[in-house]
């Protein structure tokens, strides 16, 4: 299976843009990038998911580079509500059975 | 809608008692799992079941027992708590195919 990589931790202010990278330079070509978002201690949530194209929902946007090794989840505009662990992970042969959660990134979102 | 109930919210065991805890969706998703997530890490997958009928080991197995009722109703079993056990259990849901998992609220279980 894929493994990720990503910072530990990343501040933003409010209002402004959240980039969260992703490193997954194993990625195989079957392989989906998913990102879930944990806040304080409750249940992960779910935020979207991607094979190679941009993807775009009402709560992000997920780019993939052209050699799915690396992806960057943008939150167009922080809120407070935001700050939460984020998960970005590689399911393997495409289904969304087992994911593999790391220790995901800590995003701080600062008034 | 209540998508994924879990109970109960909180439980304290003792050591070597048991309990099971209750999962269920209403989303009629055909498949359905049980993490663990154990202070500063990310979740561990105990079991799961993809489809009615059918249960498979995860990551962290040992210890537990799993039951797929019916589709609606997933639980998770620690026949003889152990304090390694202490956790906050997740159980979730995700309809068949490339689907994302949703998530319930968690059971945080404190075995002393």
């Amino acid at each position: 299976d894929a493994k990720t990589t990503q910072p530990t931790s990343m501040d933003c202010a409010e209002g402004r843009a959240a980039n969260l990278p992703c490193n997954h330079s194993t990625i195989s070509g079957n392989e989906y990038v998913y990102w879930y978002r944990q806040i304080h201690s409750q249940g992960p949530q779910y935020i979207i998911h991607g094979l190679k194209n941009n993807e775009t929902n009402e709560m992000a946007s997920l780019i993939i580079t052209e050699d799915r090794k690396s992806s960057t989840l943008i939150l167009p505009h922080a809120t407070l509500r935001d700050t939460a662990v984020y998960y970005c992970i590689v399911t393997p042969q495409g289904g969304s059975e087992k994911l593999v959660f790391g220790k995901g990134m800590k995003l701080t979102v600062n008034p | 809608n209540a998508g994924v109930t879990q109970t109960p919210k909180f439980q304290v065991l003792k050591t070597g008692q048991s309990m099971t805890l209750q999962c269920a969706q209403d989303m009629n998703h055909n498949s359905m799992y049980w993490y663990r997530q154990d202070p500063g890490m990310g979740l561990r997958l105990i079991y799961y079941s993809a489809s009615e009928g059918t249960t498979d080991k995860g990551e962290v197995p040992n210890g537990y027992n799993v039951s797929r009722l019916n589709k609606r109703e997933f639980s998770l079993r620690l026949e003889s708590a152990a304090p390694s056990q202490t956790s906050v259990y997740f159980c979730a849901s995700s309809p068949i195919g490339i689907r994302p998992q949703y998530f319930g609220p968690g059971t945080r279980l404190t075995v002393l």
